[in-house]
């Protein structure tokens, strides 16, 4: 199995400051036939379940606001909240879909 | 728009069975992977399988494999999910999840779960 793992585990940052989270895969997830990364970030706020954000690595879902973006290629990708609001307090998963489906542990966002 | 609305909680006794549905609405059912998903408390999510609504093929998780049987029932547009030889650590909200094209690919709309609480 392709092994996900999220740093921080936890993070507080201010309202309107940058929030930046970090996952990694144990192998690439770059598909060479269509050079995309198999990869995918979730929001799961409390008692909801998860809400796509960002799928291919780095294309915004539908409905997304803007200050959501995805980075990253192979193994290392970051999801960054360019100016946080305050609805936007949520654990956090990467997910990748190369080889079946695994989800990094989480990296919980609070307001500092 | 797209909705998944999944069947209510359920308690199980240690080594019984449970049958959870999804039924789906604002989409065609038949051309679409439907997946299942875990997670217990404070974990993350798991996932346990899916399946092609348009051939019935379905794809487990290693994890459950022999113990875990996805269906469909087209004409009523859900997807079901039946579980065995339950155990505590099966204890955990299950979700529907549908994928974003007909293909193994990302979860783009989720149901809201179902919790399956197994107690003696």
């Amino acid at each position: 199995d392709i092994v996900m793992t999220q740093s921080p585990d936890s993070l507080a940052v201010s309202l309107g400051e940058r929030a930046t989270i970090n996952c990694k895969s144990s192998q690439s997830v770059l598909h060479f036939s269509n050079n995309r990364n198999y990869l995918a970030w979730y929001q799961q706020k409390l008692g909801q379940p998860p809400r796509l954000l960002i799928y291919w690595a780095s294309t915004r879902e539908s409905g997304v606001p803007d200050r959501f973006s995805g980075s990253g290629s192979g193994t290392d990708f970051t999801l960054t909240i360019s100016s946080l609001q305050a609805e936007d307090v949520a654990v956090y998963y990467c997910q990748q879909y190369y080889d079946m489906y695994t989800f990094g542990q989480g990296t919980k966002l609070e307001i500092k | 728009q797209v909705h998944l609305v999944q069947s209510g909680a359920e308690v199980k006794k240690p080594g019984t069975s449970v049958k959870l549905s999804c039924k789906a609405s604002g989409y065609i059912f038949s051309t679409y992977v439907m997946h299942w998903v875990r997670q217990a408390p404070g974990q993350r999510p798991e996932w346990m399988g899916g399946i092609n609504a348009a051939n019935d093929e379905a794809k487990y998780s290693q994890r459950f494999r022999g113990r875990v049987s996805i269906t469909t029932d087209t004409s009523a547009n859900t997807a079901y999910m039946e579980l065995s030889s339950l155990t505590s650590e099966d204890t955990a909200v299950y979700y529907c999840a549908r994928d974003h094209y007909g293909d193994y690919w990302y979860f783009d709309f989720w149901g809201r779960g179902t919790l399956v609480t197994v107690s003696s």
